[in-house]
């Protein structure tokens, strides 16, 4: 166990919906990573939050956004979903001084 | 910009016998390297990392990576294989100030025959 967790596990939508992921890092971890898993595309990095504020985008869709809450939590929020947005999106915590991400469990989303 | 590349998308071994999953970065900074092992339907698990000192690194399960700057390469080992071992693992490479975002290697499944 990670300490980091994700919810829900799965999601199934249909095209044109919006969902919201949500990410609970590990205690006292202040940074807060987004990444996507997905058959073609491998493991991408989409955005970090550090402490509220977000710190780095990488291959995040204008479609999807995040923000990162004064408890630390994290949502991830995916609009106008594409049957290509299914994927599994990983949420990782790290501690404000090191470099090592801990993993969630994840959440598969279907889109159908 | 950081790339990993890890050649070998599938691998397969006997039992007992020894894994060799390979990675090579590029990096225009001295970067922090990792190998994460992903069993189906989990996230993903640290294994062990290199950021600074001793190149050879020991992690869980007794695998082991060496960083060679000369190479560009951070290769897991692992002397005896189980079938346990049996998953998919990932390479990823950091920076080593600001921001820690990781990129990834397109991973190698490991296969472990009997």
């Amino acid at each position: 166990d990670s300490g980091v967790t994700q919810t829900p596990k799965h999601l199934i939508t249909a095209t044109g919906q919006r969902v919201t992921l949500r990410c609970s890092p590990r205690s006292g971890d202040l940074s807060v990573y987004w990444y996507q898993q997905s058959l073609d595309q491998g493991l991408q990095f989409l955005i970090q939050y550090y402490n509220g504020e977000e710190r780095a985008k990488g291959n995040i869709l204008e479609r999807f956004s995040a923000q990162q809450f004064p408890d630390l939590h994290s949502e991830l929020n995916l609009s106008s979903l594409e049957l290509g947005d299914s994927a599994l999106y990983f949420c990782a915590s790290s501690g404000g001084a090191t470099e090592t991400q801990y993993f969630g469990p994840g959440t598969r989303l279907l889109v159908l | 910009a950081q790339s990993v590349t890890q050649l070998g998308s599938h691998v397969s071994v006997s039992e007992g016998a020894l894994v060799l999953l390979r990675c090579n970065y590029s990096s225009s900074v001295p970067p922090y390297l990792f190998w994460y092992v992903q069993y189906p339907n989990q996230g993903l698990q640290l294994l062990l990392k290199y950021t600074t000192g001793a190149t050879l690194v020991k992690g869980i399960n007794g695998f082991e990576a060496e960083f060679k700057k000369s190479e560009t390469s951070f290769h897991l080992t692992k002397p005896s294989a189980h079938m346990s071992d049996a998953a998919e693992y990932f390479c990823a490479v950091s920076g080593t100030s600001g921001t820690y975002k990781y990129i990834f290697g397109t991973g190698t499944r490991l296969k472990v025959l009997a």
